[in-house]
């Protein structure tokens, strides 16, 4: 069955730090190019982050970037993502996705989010 | 802010064909591929469809998508109850500071 978890969400100050992470199974994370999404409560859809399937690429939305660092490790089936300087507007619910195309089939798949929640 | 522009709802009765359309530019659906996700309620986002007009495995061919110009639409004919859900357009932007996935604005739609 595939899977990805996410956790390490919860609630920090404004200013403060916090590690996501999602932990993939059932497919090969390895060959799977990763992105980070965000809801925040009520809203819509926001791209966070982008991560090539060896980590050699990867970008950023102008609304993180310079606090925000994605990472993987292909050997663990994992990704992450270091929160920095975290403020009011970064609270949302974090998504993983992974997509791969295949031939002509297409994979993509989404976690069940974790919620972080920036407040003092 | 979303740089890709839907419209907020969008409503039908079982059985009829809803349009959702999604503005773009030049940067975004004018060079790129178009993707549609449909969120239920409560849940993480679906693909529906890809490289502007291809079904994944398993979403039914009620779906269907199409680009022309900076512009792209998703119809779902047969509307059935369940498919009462928020609907999102997104495509990669080549913008000055890197290319950026950007999401459309989101319509909700609602089954009559």
């Amino acid at each position: 069955e595939v899977q990805l978890v996410e956790s390490g969400g919860g609630l920090v100050q404004p200013g403060g730090s916090l590690r996501l992470s999602c932990a993939a199974s059932g497919f090969t994370f390895s060959s799977y190019e990763m992105n980070w999404v965000r809801q925040a409560p009520g809203k819509g859809l926001e791209w966070v982050s982008y991560i090539s399937s060896s980590g050699s690429t990867i970008y950023y939305a102008d609304s993180v970037k310079g606090r925000f660092t994605i990472s993987r490790d292909n050997a663990k089936n994992s990704l992450y993502l270091q929160m920095n300087s975290l403020r009011a507007e970064d609270t949302a619910v974090y998504y993983c996705a992974g997509k791969n195309l295949v031939g002509a089939t297409y994979f993509d798949y989404w976690g069940q989010g974790t919620l972080v929640t920036v407040s003092s | 802010q979303s740089v890709l522009t839907q419209p907020p709802s969008a409503s039908g009765t079982p059985g009829q064909r809803v349009t959702i359309s999604c503005s773009g530019s030049s940067s975004n659906i004018g060079s790129n591929y178009v993707y549609w996700y449909q969120q239920l309620p409560g849940t993480a986002p679906k693909l529906l469809i890809y490289s502007n007009n291809q079904r994944p495995s398993g979403v039914p061919d009620r779906f269907s998508g199409s680009k022309s110009g900076t512009s792209a639409s998703l119809a779902i004919s047969g509307l059935r109850s369940e498919d009462e859900a928020d609907y999102y357009c997104a495509a990669w932007d080549d913008s000055l500071s890197g290319p950026h996935y950007v999401f459309g604005t989101g319509t909700k739609v609602t089954v009559l």
